[in-house]
């Protein structure tokens, strides 16, 4: 398998569920990036992980909680989250030094009930 | 910081061409990114410039960008029914700052 992959496509939650949305790339880049696409709104930076470290957090909410444990792997773990959270999640990877050309997955569609 | 703007609609005939139009506000931005997002998909690079470049060509697609003005542009050649998509600006600066995208442009093609 090539590219971005994320997993699931599609996913319906309540507000007291506890979820997680993963991410890998098959592409031998160091850095990964999560997103947020909301309609009429422009895309979201949330968490950029850099060699597994994580070097931005746009203030985002505490509910969202994502994790790096390789260069190949990135979760985000949802958690009480609300009905304006629902939207397009999309992981990216690029290489550092490649003019930030950023490879995104498919998304997840999440709607929080 | 950075700030991407797009018109948010476009609709043409195919075979015409389109022109997608982009305004940033950073002057020291050093790439600009068109990216393309087809329904139920991620965002797909489809070209970049460097900002010590006018014009880039590759294949259909004709990239435009004015400095003095801060206006990048996106020309599509013979649109076809598969360029229906949205397609988003992006700029970045130099050094580690992310990449800003505007909101993207809904092209329509009308058969």
């Amino acid at each position: 398998e090539t590219g971005v992959t994320q997993t699931p496509r599609h996913l319906v939650m309540g507000m007291t569920n506890k979820k997680s949305l993963k991410c890998e790339q098959h592409l031998g880049h160091n850095a990964m990036y999560w997103y947020k696409q909301s309609a009429k709104k422009p895309l979201e930076l949330m968490f950029v992980y850099n060699f597994k470290e994580q070097t931005e957090n746009n203030s985002v909410p505490s509910r969202f909680s994502p994790e790096c444990p390789n260069s190949s792997h990135l979760f985000l773990h949802l958690h009480t989250l609300q009905p304006e959270d629902s939207a397009l999640y999309l992981c990216a990877s690029s290489q550092e030094g490649d003019g930030e050309k950023l490879f995104f997955g498919s998304g997840t569609q999440l709607s929080v009930l | 910081g950075e700030d991407v703007e797009q018109s948010l609609f476009l609709s043409v005939r195919e075979g015409d061409s389109s022109v997608i139009n982009c305004t940033y506000t950073d002057s020291s931005s050093t790439y600009l990114y068109w990216y393309k997002q087809e329904p139920g998909a991620g965002l797909q690079l489809l070209t970049y410039i460097f900002s010590n470049m006018d014009m880039k060509q590759d294949q259909r697609l004709t990239v435009l960008l004015n400095k003095k003005d801060k206006h990048l542009s996106l020309r599509i050649a013979d649109t076809q029914t598969g360029d229906s998509a949205i397609y988003f600006c992006a700029g970045r600066t130099s050094g580690n700052t992310p990449l800003v995208f505007g909101k993207g442009t809904r092209l329509s093609v009308i058969a």
